[in-house]
């Protein structure tokens, strides 16, 4: 199957520093990928909708400014949480599809984002 | 808005039984709806797909159905073991609807025991 990857899986920073997350679609094209933040036990929220060479397209509540989304090309997604604070700290996770606007999503292995 | 519901947060099954997990959603039916695994710490992995024109989709031990009058997508395991225990979503592909998204229930957490 289709392999995303995503970078780093742990970080850890300040309160106040931005953190970028990469993922990457390693043997397939994604001109769609999905950013989603989960907290504990809970499920997977939408942030994001990034689509390769535009504008990525946010979910309601979900700062623009603060969670900067770039798709710079078919295989490279990024997010950087700028000014991270303490209640930013979550599971943040990926994921495309391989070609077209059906089925399955590929999933990266996901970052965990502690914020102190 | 479009809602979905997952009825168990968590289910508890004596190996060998069969697993049954049920997924609800609100307002107009998906083209498809899928079901995914989900380990702690690791990112979701894809199980099984079934479209709005489908009844039923096997694979192996796995069975979904989809029933769009009552909204509702049944999500079976057999003879379950140990090692499917995980968590398990539902999802709602609403790519082709004015949502353009794909959203996800809360997870049922499955356990089975030896």
């Amino acid at each position: 199957g289709a392999v995303v990857s995503q970078h780093p899986s742990r970080v850890i920073c300040k309160s106040g520093t931005s953190v970028k997350i990469e993922c990457r679609s390693l043997d397939f094209q994604a001109t769609t990928m999905f950013w989603y933040r989960q907290f504990p036990k809970q499920s997977l929220m939408l942030m994001a909708t990034s689509n390769e060479g535009s504008k990525a397209t946010y979910e309601q509540g979900v700062e623009k400014d603060k969670f900067l989304i770039n798709h710079a090309s078919l295989t490279l997604s990024t997010l950087t949480v700028t000014s991270a604070h303490p209640e930013d700290s979550s599971f943040y996770i990926c994921s495309a599809t391989a070609g077209g606007n059906t089925g399955e999503l590929f999933f990266g292995e996901g970052s965990r984002l502690t914020v102190l | 808005s479009q809602k979905i519901e997952q009825n168990s947060e968590a289910l508890n099954i004596q190996e060998g039984k069969t697993a049954t997990l049920t997924c609800n959603y609100t307002n107009y039916s998906p083209a498809y709806l899928q079901w995914y695994r989900q380990d702690p710490g690791r990112g979701p992995v894809f199980l099984l797909l079934i479209r709005e024109n489908e009844k039923e989709k096997r694979k192996e031990r796995l069975k979904v159905t989809f029933d769009t009058t009552l909204k509702q997508s049944l999500f079976h395991i057999t003879a379950s073991q140990p090692a499917d225990s995980a968590t398990y979503l539902c999802a709602l592909d609403l790519r082709y609807s004015s949502a353009s998204k794909i959203i996800f229930g809360s997870g049922t957490r499955l356990s089975i025991r030896p």
